[in-house]
C-alpha cells in the first residue's frame, strides 16, 4: 500500500538557518503530495501541495518539488523564523485516502 | 467564522463509558473525515463520508460508529471506551473525495480515558 517516510525529528535550528525536512513516498499510480503544519494545540493546516511530477508547491517561503524519479517531496525554507516552530507532516493522496508521514517536530531558537 | 468545528475540545471519562464527538463544517464541502492522532503524533484515517455516504472505513473496532445526518455534519460515537482510545481525534473536510483536494482540519478533541 501507499506509505510516506519523513526524516526523524526533532529538528532544532537557529533563526535564519536553512531548513530541509526530507520526505519520501511509496505509491501506486500518480498520487498528489502535500505538506501540512500543526501548531501546538491546533489542527493541521495545509502548507503546500503538488499534484504531478515536477510541480513545485510554495507558500510562506516554504517550497517542495514533486520528484517522481526519486519518489521524494522534500520541504525547504531559506531562512526560518521562531514562528515556524511546529510539527510538519508530509502526506500523499492516492485514490481517496490521505496517508501521513510520522511528522517532524521543528523548533527554531532565537 | 470557524470552518471546521469540533465539540468538545477536551473529553475526560472513565473506561467503559459511551461518548460522542460532534463535527460541523461551514465550507460547503461534500466530504468529511475522522482521524486519530496518537501520543507520538502519528495520524491515521478512521472514516470518510461523501455526501452522507460512507466511503472509507479503516480497520477500526466496531465500538466506533460514525454518523452523518447531513453533509455538513459528521459525528463520532464511541461505545465501551478503553484505555487505548486515549488520543486526539480530528475531523476534516474537503471539497470532494477527488485526488488533489486539500483537507481542512478542526482543532481536535483530546480524549482521555481514566
Amino acid at each position: 500500500g501507499n506509505s510516506v517516510t519523513q526524516m526523524e525529528g526533532p529538528v532544532t535550528l537557529s533563526e535564519e538557518a536553512f531548513l530541509t525536512i526530507n520526505c519520501t513516498y511509496t505509491a501506486t499510480g500518480y498520487p498528489s503530495l502535500f505538506w501540512y503544519v500543526q501548531y501546538p494545540g491546533e489542527g493541521l493546516q495545509l502548507l503546500l501541495k503538488a499534484t504531478k511530477a515536477d510541480d513545485k508547491g510554495s507558500n510562506k517561503g516554504f517550497e517542495a518539488t514533486y520528484r517522481k524519479e526519486t519518489t521524494s517531496f522534500h520541504l525547504e525554507k531559506g531562512s526560518v523564523q521562531v514562528s515556524d516552530s511546529a510539527v510538519y507532516f508530509c502526506a500523499l493522496q492516492g485514490a481517496q485516502k490521505l496517508v501521513f508521514g510520522q511528522g517532524t517536530r521543528l523548533t527554531i531558537n532565537p | 467564522d470557524t470552518a471546521v468545528s469540533q465539540t468538545p475540545k477536551y473529553l475526560v471519562t472513565q473506561m467503559g463509558n459511551d461518548k460522542s464527538i460532534k463535527c460541523e463544517q461551514n465550507l460547503g464541502h461534500d466530504t468529511m473525515y475522522w482521524y486519530k492522532q496518537d501520543s507520538k503524533k502519528f495520524l491515521k484515517i478512521m472514516f470518510s463520508y461523501n455526501n452522507k455516504e460512507l466511503i472509507i472505513n479503516e480497520t477500526v473496532p466496531n465500538r466506533f460508529s460514525p454518523k452523518s445526518p447531513d453533509k455538513a455534519h459528521l459525528n463520532l460515537h464511541i461505545n465501551s471506551l478503553e484505555l487505548g482510545d486515549s488520543a486526539v481525534y480530528f475531523c476534516a473536510s474537503s471539497q470532494d473525495s477527488g485526488r488533489g483536494q486539500p483537507q481542512h482540519f478542526g482543532d481536535g478533541t483530546r480524549l482521555s480515558i481514566l
